[in-house]
């Protein structure tokens, strides 16, 4: 069974820095899928960003990119240029490629942005 | 693209009612619906996986006569708490994966409270 670790439960920055949330996971498949989902107050989740793992390029959506270490099972979100709007809760988690397996979640990250 | 609606979003109502919630799929089709349950600063838990014309697969711990789960066409599930009680009081989300991908796409949820 594939387990998500998110090893810091808060964090906060200052508007306009960057900062980076951790995530590690275990798994012995060699081809799946990784997210970063966004849950801000009002509790709808939104899908921030995507890695697949066969792909070596680390995949970037606007201020979000991610550092994939495949070897190290490590897979951290880096948000540039913070903005208030960025403070949510942060889940990692890994998905299996096949079949309807379901995802496995960290247990989040509360993130908060300081004007 | 790939919106998910969840009806409703609030309800309140007594113990020993049922309560029925519906999830549906308003740009794409999708095949798989999942199921979670999500208690205050918690991650998600899975509940169970509906498929389209198929019977739901529940996860362990999960009544299936109390859950009940109807997945009749590609663009809408419905969850049915039975008999509920005070504990089934939660927030209940919905996803629903795109066709050949591993994405989940998360309804805004809905908060149950039964007094």
């Amino acid at each position: 069974a594939q387990t998500v670790t998110q090893s810091q439960p808060e964090m906060s920055v200052q508007e306009a820095e960057t900062v980076t949330l951790s995530c590690t996971y275990d798994t012995s498949e060699n081809n799946y899928y990784l997210f970063w989902y966004k849950q801000p107050p009002s509790r709808q989740m939104i899908l921030v960003i995507r890695q697949e793992a066969y792909k070596q390029q680390n995949a970037t959506e606007n201020r979000f990119s991610v550092n994939f270490q495949k070897a190290a099972k490590s897979f951290s979100l880096k948000i540039s240029d913070s903005q208030l709007g960025d403070t949510a809760m942060y889940f990692c988690a890994f998905g299996p490629n096949f079949g309807n397996e379901k995802l496995t979640f960290g247990t989040g990250t509360r993130l908060t942005i300081i004007p | 693209g790939a919106v998910v609606s969840q009806h409703p979003s609030w309800v309140i109502c007594k113990s020993g009612t049922s309560v029925k919630i519906e999830c549906r799929s308003l740009d794409f089709q999708a095949t798989t619906m999942f199921w979670y349950r999500q208690f205050p600063k918690q991650s998600l838990m899975l509940m169970a996986t509906s498929n389209e014309g198929s019977k739901a697969t529940y996860e362990q711990g999960v009544e299936k006569d109390k859950f009940l789960i109807n997945h009749a066409s590609l663009t809408l599930s419905t969850l049915t708490v039975t008999s509920a009680h005070p504990e089934d009081s939660s927030f209940y989300i919905c996803s629903a994966r795109v066709g050949g991908s591993q994405t989940q796409y998360f309804g805004p949820g809905t908060r149950l409270l039964v007094l």
